[in-house]
């Protein structure tokens, strides 16, 4: 069963506007959140994380929404660039048994129109 | 920085070989992952390691094992390749999640 969704797996925005990315998780355990960002043959790379304590980070064009009541987090990015485009992955931190891993969702993958 | 090197970029093995996939950081992280990418399935982790010697199933370990005897390097082994496991392979380490992960550049795995 899949804990972390991301449920729109592309999105097309023009240069300049606002690009929104959505994440939902169901284990309302989860209270560390992160987003990755992956070009082609590359590995992620870490963007920015929230913790459950706060309902928005902001870095740069970044910033992570938390909504805990909705189990839901979105990632905004303006002014959204050509280089943006890449496949976004939302990840949660999911500590079990004292042992600490980031369950991922399948991935966004953003295109930046000029 | 954290440096997370694995050993090949792109890899051709036959189907029923041992493949070894190797992955080295140098930060003296206590925990490494692997994961694989698949399209439509996003970053599914198989096993990891947050000690020298000890490991634990992720949520697809089937034919899959590995091996952590030295602290930076962890290695994932393929005992008998299939064509499923065709895929990009994915090493990470990390200190805690909440610092994040770092990747590296990733292993294209290809079995014919």
């Amino acid at each position: 069963d899949q804990q972390v969704k991301q449920n729109s797996p592309s999105l097309s925005v023009q240069e300049g506007r606002i690009s929104i990315l959505n994440c939902d998780y169901t284990n309302s355990m989860f209270d560390y959140f992160l987003w990755y960002k992956k070009y082609p043959a590359e590995g992620p790379t870490f963007l920015i994380s929230i913790s459950s304590i706060k309902d928005k980070n902001e870095d740069g064009r970044f910033t992570v929404f938390l909504n805990k009541s909705a189990k839901h987090l979105s990632l905004h990015i303006v002014p959204s660039q050509p280089g943006d485009s890449a496949v976004y992955f939302c990840a949660a931190s999911d500590v079990q048994g004292g042992s600490e891993k980031l369950v991922f969702g399948k991935g966004t993958k953003l295109t930046v129109n000029p | 920085d954290v440096k997370v090197t694995q050993s090949s970029r792109y890899l051709v093995k036959r189907t029923g070989e041992k493949v070894f996939l190797e992955c080295v950081q140098d930060m003296d992280h206590e925990n490494m992952f692997w994961y694989r990418q698949d399209p439509g399935l996003g970053l599914r982790l198989i096993y990891f390691s947050y000690d020298v010697k000890m490991k634990e199933k992720g949520d697809i370990p089937e034919g899959y094992s590995v091996s952590r005897e030295k602290k930076e390097r962890f290695s994932l082994i393929l005992e008998s390749a299939s064509t499923n496991q065709t895929s990009m392979y994915l090493c990470a380490s990390s200190l805690n999640s909440l610092d994040g992960y770092t990747f590296g550049s990733g292993t294209r795995l290809t079995v014919v």
